[in-house]
C-alpha cells in the first residue's frame, strides 16, 4: 500500500545537538516532497520541498533535507537545535498521480532537553 | 505578508448542534483545501475547492459540507455534531488550481472545535 512513514514518534535531543527526522515513502515514482512543522496549538508551517533537481534542499529556520531515490526517503536535519524548536514535525508527499492530496506521515513528536 | 485567515479560532458546541468554519485564504489563491486534525493525529483531508467548484473530496462525512464562495472565501458547515468531530479543522490554500502536484500548500493556524 502506498504510504508515508515516519518511524519515530518521539525524538528528545539536547539543545545544540544535531537533529535527524526519518521520513520513507513508498509509491512507484518519486513524488513531491514536503516537511512541515506544527507547533502546540498552531498551524502547520512549510518547512521545506523537493519538486526535482538538486537532491539536498535547504528550508527555513536552518533545516534541510537530503531526497534518496534509492532508499525512497527524505530525511529532515538540523546540525544544532535550539528549544524553539520544539514541536511536531509531518512528511508529507504528493504522489504523481494524485489530484494534489497531501499524504501524510503520523508526525514525530521533538522533544528538547535544555 | 498575508496568510490564510481561519475563524474562529476556538468553538465549543454541544452535540447535534450545527457549526460553521470561515477560512480566507491568500490574495490570488484560488484553490481551498479543508483538513481534519484529530488529537495525536496527523490531517485528514476532507474537500477541496478550485474556482468556487468541488475539485477533490476526501473522508468528509455526509453531515458536512461545504463551499467557495465568489471572493474565493470558504465556509466549511457541520451538523448534527458528534462528540468525535472534535478537532482542529485546518484550511489551506494554494495558486494554480489542485491539479497540479507542484502546489505549495499555506495553511492557516486552525479552528479547534470542541463538541461537548
Amino acid at each position: 500500500a502506498q504510504s508515508v512513514t515516519q518511524p519515530d514518534i518521539h525524538i528528545t535531543v539536547s539543545e545544540g545537538a544535531s537533529l535527524e527526522l526519518r521520513c520513507n515513502y513508498s509509491y512507484g515514482a518519486t513524488p513531491y516532497l514536503f516537511w512541515y512543522v506544527q507547533s502546540p496549538g498552531q498551524g502547520l508551517q512549510l518547512l521545506l520541498k523537493y519538486f526535482s533537481g538538486d537532491t539536498l534542499v535547504q528550508g527555513i529556520k536552518g533545516f534541510e533535507a537530503e531526497f534518496k531515490r534509492s532508499q525512497s526517503s527524505f530525511n529532515l536535519r538540523k546540525p544544532s537545535v535550539h528549544w524553539s524548536d520544539a514541536a511536531e514535525y509531518f512528511c508529507a508527499v504528493v504522489p504523481m498521480d494524485s489530484n494534489y492530496q497531501l499524504i501524510w506521515g503520523a508526525g514525530t513528536k521533538l522533544i528538547i532537553k535544555p | 505578508a498575508a496568510g490564510v485567515i481561519q475563524s474562529p479560532r476556538h468553538l465549543i458546541k454541544e452535540k447535534r448542534e450545527t457549526a460553521t468554519l470561515k477560512c480566507y485564504p491568500i490574495p490570488r489563491h484560488d484553490t481551498v483545501y479543508w483538513y481534519q486534525q484529530g488529537p495525536g493525529q496527523d490531517p485528514q483531508f476532507l474537500i477541496s475547492f478550485y474556482e468556487k467548484m468541488q475539485s477533490d473530496k476526501g473522508s468528509i462525512p455526509d453531515r458536512f459540507s461545504a463551499q467557495q464562495f465568489s471572493d474565493y472565501h470558504s465556509e466549511l458547515n457541520m451538523s448534527s455534531l458528534e462528540l468525535g468531530d472534535s478537532a482542529l479543522y485546518f484550511c489551506a490554500s494554494s495558486p494554480g488550481g489542485s491539479s497540479s502536484g507542484a502546489n505549495v500548500l499555506t495553511f492557516g493556524a486552525g479552528s479547534r472545535l470542541t463538541v461537548l
